[in-house]
């Protein structure tokens, strides 16, 4: 069955530096998402993607944060300079026209802590 | 705005037993989709089911099932025959107008054995 990988899974790193979490959707689909879920919170939307562009973010998803699908295949979430409050679960997720838009098959996230 | 509450955080079930688990939502949108997602320890998020807001009927699933109150905003989760592998947290989620999903806090469902 296809399924919607992440890596890595888990991702350590310094406040301050840049990271790349990196998704591959499942093959078909059109639409991409990244939500991240802080520890014991609710899993947050932070941006959806559709034909090589955003198609909407939320207020989360400011000038720190990029996604870029950059050979067809991954989908990547790029932090570019990293704070402690960035340290949470991030999930991607894709769907495809065929089931629906809206339902969104999710990868195993990738955990980054930010130290 | 679009919002999910759950308002249950914790539910307890004996093994074999049925639960249910309480949704409400609010949108102005005619046309829209929810869902009950599962996440289990390991953190991942599996779809449980899903319910097209312009189908009466509601949806099941093997064991689970959904009761859709429209006109009340309303969107439960039933579990029948609970089983240990059913202990997680289930988030229930409402199709967003741009196709993102907005979420409820969650309710963690332990089960007895």
């Amino acid at each position: 069955e296809p399924e919607v990988t992440q890596t890595p899974s888990h991702q350590v790193t310094q406040m301050g530096q840049e990271v790349i979490l990196r998704c591959v959707p499942i093959s078909n689909h059109l639409y991409f998402y990244w939500y991240r879920q802080i520890l014991g919170q609710k899993v947050e939307f932070l941006v959806s993607f559709y034909n090589n562009e955003i198609s909407e973010k939320s207020e989360i998803f400011d000038d720190q944060f990029s996604v870029e699908r950059p050979d067809g295949s991954n989908f990547t979430l790029k932090i570019r300079s990293t704070k402690l409050e960035d340290s949470a679960m991030y999930f991607c997720a894709s769907s495809g026209r065929d089931l629906g838009a809206y339902e969104q098959y999710f990868g195993p996230g990738t955990r980054l802590t930010v130290t | 705005a679009q919002t999910v509450t759950q308002s249950q955080p914790e539910m307890s079930v004996q093994e074999a037993e049925t639960v249910t688990l309480s949704c409400t939502y609010d949108t102005s949108e005619s046309d829209y989709y929810l869902f009950w997602y599962k996440q289990p320890p390991s953190r991942q998020m599996i779809l449980v089911i899903r319910q097209e807001a312009y189908k009466q009927q509601n949806a099941t699933e093997n064991r689970f099932s959904v009761n859709f109150q429209k006109a009340a905003k309303s969107f439960s989760l039933k579990i029948s025959d609970s089983q240990l592998g059913d202990a997680a947290m289930y988030f229930c989620a409402l199709g967003g107008s741009q196709g993102n999903l907005i979420f409820g806090k969650g309710t963690k469902l332990s089960v007895k054995p």
